[in-house]
């Protein structure tokens, strides 16, 4: 298996500007996490899915965030319109079961 | 409400040496405990995972980590350290039937010639 796939590894765009991060996740797991990373606030989990659904996203940061997982083998989170203070690199993840996360490579955001 | 704590923000070790970092939890019941490592540009690997049953956990790259109950700690332990494991480590605690796992602030290993 290739891992959890993200797209695009880094993203440059101008404060306002909509952006879709991209997730493929191993095939056979049925959970998928979205987490963001940061200095200040280190890794903070913002929705994951259990097969498709989903089951929490009270880390959402506001309204301009969204996440859909239309299938088993795609996830997007959407940040519209995007805000300088959304920089950070985001994670995908996703796990069978309990059994530990495994971790895409990222995306570096940047909103300039 | 769960958390985890990493009280080393960055520990120093001397290639070869032995290593210990430190991850303290709170939670009431018996957690699921984690350690990942993550270098530099890289997402986070899964290290090793304790679940229940023995206390010492054996994980990739050399790596055990030992449950201790009494003293709510999951420490990670490498005998003799290689400069290829210089990186951030992070622990995380979840709960069984959420799978939501909180992480810990991270401890960065420098690994010195």
């Amino acid at each position: 298996d290739a891992g959890v796939i993200q797209s695009p590894r880094h993203e440059v765009t101008e404060m306002g500007q909509e952006v879709t991060l991209r997730c493929k996740p191993i095939s056979g797991h049925d959970y998928l996490f979205w987490y963001r990373q940061t200095m200040m606030r280190g890794l903070e989990l913002l929705i994951y899915f259990n097969n498709n659904v989903p089951i929490d996203d009270s880390g959402m940061p506001e309204d301009r965030f969204s996440a859909k997982m239309p299938n088993a083998s795609f996830s997007t989170l959407k940040i519209q319109p995007s805000e300088p203070r959304d920089s950070a690199v985001y994670f995908c993840a996703s796990s069978y079961r309990s059994g530990g996360y495994t971790f895409g490579s990222g995306t570096r955001l940047t909103v300039v | 409400a769960q958390s985890v704590t990493q009280p080393d923000i960055h520990i120093t070790v001397s290639e070869g040496a032995s290593l210990e970092l430190r991850c303290n939890y709170s939670y009431g019941a018996t957690p699921y405990l984690f350690w990942y490592v993550q270098s530099p540009g890289q997402g986070l690997q899964l290290l090793l995972k304790y679940f229940s049953g023995d206390t010492l956990v054996q994980g990739i790259k050399g790596f055990e980590a030992e449950f201790k109950r009494s003293q709510s700690s999951f420490n990670l332990r490498k005998p003799s350290v290689h400069w290829s494991d210089a990186a951030e480590y992070f622990c995380a605690v979840g709960t069984s039937g959420t799978y939501k796992y909180i992480f810990g602030t991270g401890t960065r290993l420098k690994v010195l010639a």
